[in-house]
């Protein structure tokens, strides 16, 4: 089983709808966990925190279920530049260092 | 200028060529990190530094070195490669001892095509 699994997509959303992402992690003992948004050809960037109690900023909440080992993206009123991929990120304890793990990642194709 | 910047942006290298690859933060992080991203996977983590000491080194094969002079500096050496060895290289910096649990700020990330 993957350490983070993602539907790998594509999801083609017409502008305005709303669309969820759900992502699954298979480490219990994970501890911290992120949404980060890829455009194409571009490096990763922090889209946002995951935190227990949920968590939103503007159009985008994010979601955390422990006991499911289970995060969610929900993105209301999509928009043309809300096209990407986007990467579920887990991290795990481990030594001097926490390793972040990712996944494969999920396209968004938001369309006019 | 500011971020975190990598040279060169593409790169085509013949097996047994030896090639750098180089990462510099101007975030005044501590902490430097070199991924592999093939098509159709996730992110690999290979190398982290933390305070110019290697703390991870994942498994990865030899003819990968880095090195890492100061905090700001990052290099990936590059020696008879294969061409599986063919991705986009991606650097990044965070803050703080506890690594990972804080942002991590990634380059522009090299494309490498080994031939």
């Amino acid at each position: 089983r993957k350490e983070v699994e993602q539907d790998p997509g594509p999801f083609n959303v017409p502008e305005g709808a709303t669309v969820a992402f759900n992502c699954t992690y298979s480490n219990s003992a994970s501890q911290s966990f992120f949404w980060y948004r890829q455009d194409c050809r571009k490096e990763p960037k922090l889209l946002m925190s995951v935190y227990s109690s949920g968590n939103e900023d503007g159009r985008f909440t994010a979601q955390l279920n422990r006991a499911s080992q289970y995060i969610s993206l929900l993105i209301r009123d999509s928009k043309l530049s809300d096209s990407a991929t986007y990467l579920c990120v887990v991290t795990n304890y481990g030594g001097a260092t926490n390793k972040l793990i990712f996944g494969t990642g999920t396209l968004l194709a938001v369309q006019p | 200028e500011t971020g975190v910047t990598q040279t060169p942006r593409h790169l085509v290298m013949g097996m047994t060529n030896k090639k750098s690859l180089k990462c510099e933060q101007h975030l005044g992080h501590n902490a430097m990190y070199w991924y592999k991203q093939s098509a159709k996977k996730p992110l690999e983590l290979m190398f982290v530094y933390s305070l110019e000491e290697r703390v991870e080194n994942n498994s990865v094969p030899s003819r990968f070195s880095p090195e890492c002079p100061n905090s700001s500096h990052l290099f990936l050496h590059l020696h008879t490669l294969q061409p599986e060895d063919s991705a986009l290289y991606l650097c990044a910096s965070s803050q703080g001892r506890r690594l990972s649990s804080y942002e991590q700020y990634f380059g522009p990330g090299t494309r490498l095509t080994v031939t």
